[in-house]
């Protein structure tokens, strides 16, 4: 069974600090993903890697950067939290990002920026 | 650009009666498509997938959907509620590389 931990578990931020949400897998896949969901509106891709030391934009990159040292960890930085980013966030994994592949999820990290 | 729509933000259904819950879905090409389901505090876990083929997809814990391409549509079915199955639903589209567009969701809740 495919393995996706993240950290923390929920978080509290104030507005304008700096913020990382890590994410681990152990299912030597390729493609890591963070996604965020908001109520009303499902789950929006932030950023996604593909290979270690390289990140892509996703949908909804604005505010948010991500790095992928190694093939295992991925995380997502907010450098000025704003109100707005108070959400769950998800990381999930994948082996080899084709069409088909079943995408693995972490718990999640609830977010929240006052 | 390719969409998801799931129309029903709550479903109420009986334990033991039938179920669905419906995704219509935008994709210029060939779709794939996924059906995830939320439980509460957890991650997001695959039910089934649809890839060209069968347009009859059988699932985990007795869930199917079946694809349209007439009425862009991926509804999802069970012929039998449980109250475990009491979570979120979503639908989703593979946008490319493996990137999913996901629809709004879907709340189960099932009645005693």
């Amino acid at each position: 069974e495919a393995a996706v931990t993240q950290s923390p578990r929920s978080k509290v931020a104030v507005t304008g600090g700096k913020v990382t949400l890590s994410c681990h897998q152990t299912n030597n896949h390729d493609y890591m993903y963070w996604y965020r969901q908001d109520t009303g509106h499902g789950l929006r891709l932030i950023h996604y890697s593909y290979v270690a030391d390289s990140t892509e934009k996703g949908d909804i990159p604005d505010g948010y950067k991500a790095s992928r040292p190694s093939q295992e960890n991925f995380s997502l930085i907010l450098e000025l939290a704003s109100l707005s980013q108070t959400a769950v966030y998800f990381c999930a994994s994948s082996e080899h990002g084709e069409s088909a592949e079943t995408l693995y999820f972490g718990s999640g990290t609830r977010l929240t920026v006052l | 650009a390719q969409s998801v729509t799931q129309p029903d933000a709550r479903v109420t259904v009986s334990e033991g009666a039938s179920l669905q819950l419906r995704c219509k879905y935008s994709y210029f090409g060939t779709p794939y498509l996924f059906w995830y389901v939320q439980y509460p505090r957890q991650g997001l876990q695959l039910l089934l997938k649809y890839y060209p083929g069968d347009p009859v997809v059988q699932g985990v814990n007795g869930f199917e959907a079946e694809f349209s391409k007439s009425n862009s549509s991926f509804h999802l079915r069970k012929a039998s509620v449980h109250w475990s199955d009491w979570a979120v639903y979503f639908c989703a589209v593979n946008s490319g590389y493996n990137k999913l567009t996901f629809g709004k969701g879907t709340v189960l809740l099932v009645s005693p």
